[in-house]
């Protein structure tokens, strides 16, 4: 079975500029998360989407935005990027959004190199 | 309330010496406590994880305990192995919000 898939794996853009990562989860499951991970330090949640709808939001600023498709895919969308904003950007599936069910798995990231 | 604290930052072991981590939590809501494993490059894998109403969980050479009154959950590697040395993550979520610890850096020398 495949695993949690994102692309692209590296990226590089300017200050200013847009990117759009995009994740496939573990098939059968509804919920993606995304993280971002700077250098060193571990994860930070952005968001949760599950059936389509936001289930989640980080503290993060609203030039991050994201979608889910009918397929479960979904899409991480940043503006207006700033140095600050170069990190491995992690997407996560689980089975289902509830209480019941926790384990998440993680893709191999998204590699976002600002300059 | 949402921080997860872990520590040391760094570990160095023997092989087959055992390794220790630790982490603490605030927020008493927290009801799952998985631990991730990451190789450089690579994305957090599941390691192991434990809920708040079970006291010790063990899978292989991988053990948590879990202190419910002192807030604490700690990952005991033992017979730790080359192959283990990787960065290792502790978290605390609440329904699926994850909440990361800023990482373990184990490096077990042969």
């Amino acid at each position: 079975d495949a695993g949690v898939t994102q692309s692209p794996t590296h990226l590089i853009k300017t200050r200013g500029q847009q990117v759009t990562l995009r994740c496939s989860p573990i098939s059968g499951h509804k919920s993606v998360s995304w993280y971002q991970q700077v250098l060193g330090q571990g994860p930070q949640f952005i968001f949760q989407y599950y059936e389509k709808e936001e289930r989640g939001r980080g503290n993060f600023p609203d030039r991050f935005s994201a979608r889910q498709f009918p397929n479960y895919s979904s899409e991480l969308n940043v503006n207006a990027l700033l140095l600050g904003d170069s990190a491995l950007y992690l997407c996560a599936s689980s089975l289902e959004a509830s209480s019941l069910t926790y384990e998440q798995y993680f893709g191999p990231g998204t590699r976002l190199t600002v300059t | 309330q949402q921080q997860v604290k872990q520590s040391p930052q760094s570990l160095i072991v023997q092989k087959g010496g055992i390794s220790i981590i630790n982490c603490a939590y605030e927020n008493t809501a927290f009801d799952y406590f998985p631990w991730y494993q990451q190789f450089p490059g690579k994305g957090p894998a599941l390691l192991i994880a434990i809920r708040p109403d079970v006291s010790e969980k063990k899978e292989g050479r991988f053990t948590i305990s879990f202190n419910k009154s002192a807030k604490q959950f700690s990952l005991h590697i033992m017979d730790s192995q080359p192959g283990d040395s990787a960065t290792y993550f502790c978290a605390a979520s609440l329904g699926q919000n994850f909440v990361f610890g800023p990482g373990t850096r184990l490096s077990v020398l042969p």
